[in-house]
């Protein structure tokens, strides 16, 4: 069984909205991180956020942010005031608390920001 | 910023034949990983390593042999290629726990077997 799922294959929103990007876990760990990563059309891939489970308070870096529902194994990207640079392919990822920082990825949702 | 170069850029190889594909970091991180990424899907890993001189299976390891001669040196190794390794390679490093957990993706390569 997959252990990050990500549901939406591709999402269009025009440019200044908002959008959320969807994710769902599955650990048996009681201390995992989440992650979430951007990769430009050039193939590079980024890190943008994370999360780790014991914090309650979501996480924001610059217009990202979290939705961290644990009780739902549920940690959606969101992103405020799209900009075209914007469009990418996003992953969620997870890292388990035993794991030694190898990290399971989702496959992936294509965000198209149009003007 | 953690830096993670990979060589080469593109590989276009023969079935059958031996490829290597390297890279190397700069951070000084004792994790490194290599993974595959296939047209419309997420990464998968291969193999990866723990420190110079130690290399572990990933979740799809068979086909490939890993090195890790150094710290800051990873290779990834086919010893015999088939059409069905064609793929775009990433190599990653990371390492630590609390806010330097996160890995750092190499360019990436992409690989081409006739």
């Amino acid at each position: 069984a997959q252990k990050v799922t990500q549901t939406q294959t591709s999402i269009s929103v025009v440019e200044k909205t908002t959008v959320t990007m969807d994710c769902v876990y599955e650990t048996r760990d009681s201390s995992y991180f989440l992650f979430w990563y951007k990769q430009t059309a050039s193939g590079e891939i980024v890190f943008l956020i994370r999360q780790d489970s014991y914090k309650k308070e979501n996480a924001t870096v610059g217009h990202y942010s979290l939705n961290f529902q644990k009780p739902k194994s549920s940690i959606g990207l969101i992103i405020t005031a799209t900009q075209i640079e914007d469009s990418a392919v996003y992953f969620c990822a997870m890292r388990e608390g035993d794991s030694n920082n190898r990290i399971f990825f989702g496959d992936g949702t294509q965000l198209v920001v149009k003007p | 910023e953690a830096a993670v170069t990979q060589s080469p850029r593109n590989k276009v190889a023969v079935t059958g034949g031996k490829v290597t594909l390297s890279c190397n970091q700069t951070n000084n991180h004792n994790n490194m990983y290599w993974y595959r990424q296939d047209t419309g899907h997420g990464l998968r890993l291969i193999h990866y390593s723990y420190g110079a001189g130690s290399t572990e299976k990933g979740d799809i390891p068979d086909g490939y042999k890993a090195s890790r001669p150094s710290q800051e040196n990873f290779s990834l190794i086919l010893e015999l290629a088939t059409p069905s390794q064609t793929s775009v390679y990433f190599c990653a490093s990371g390492d630590g726990w609390g806010d330097q957990d996160t890995q750092y993706f190499g360019p990436g390569t992409r690989l081409l077997v006739l």
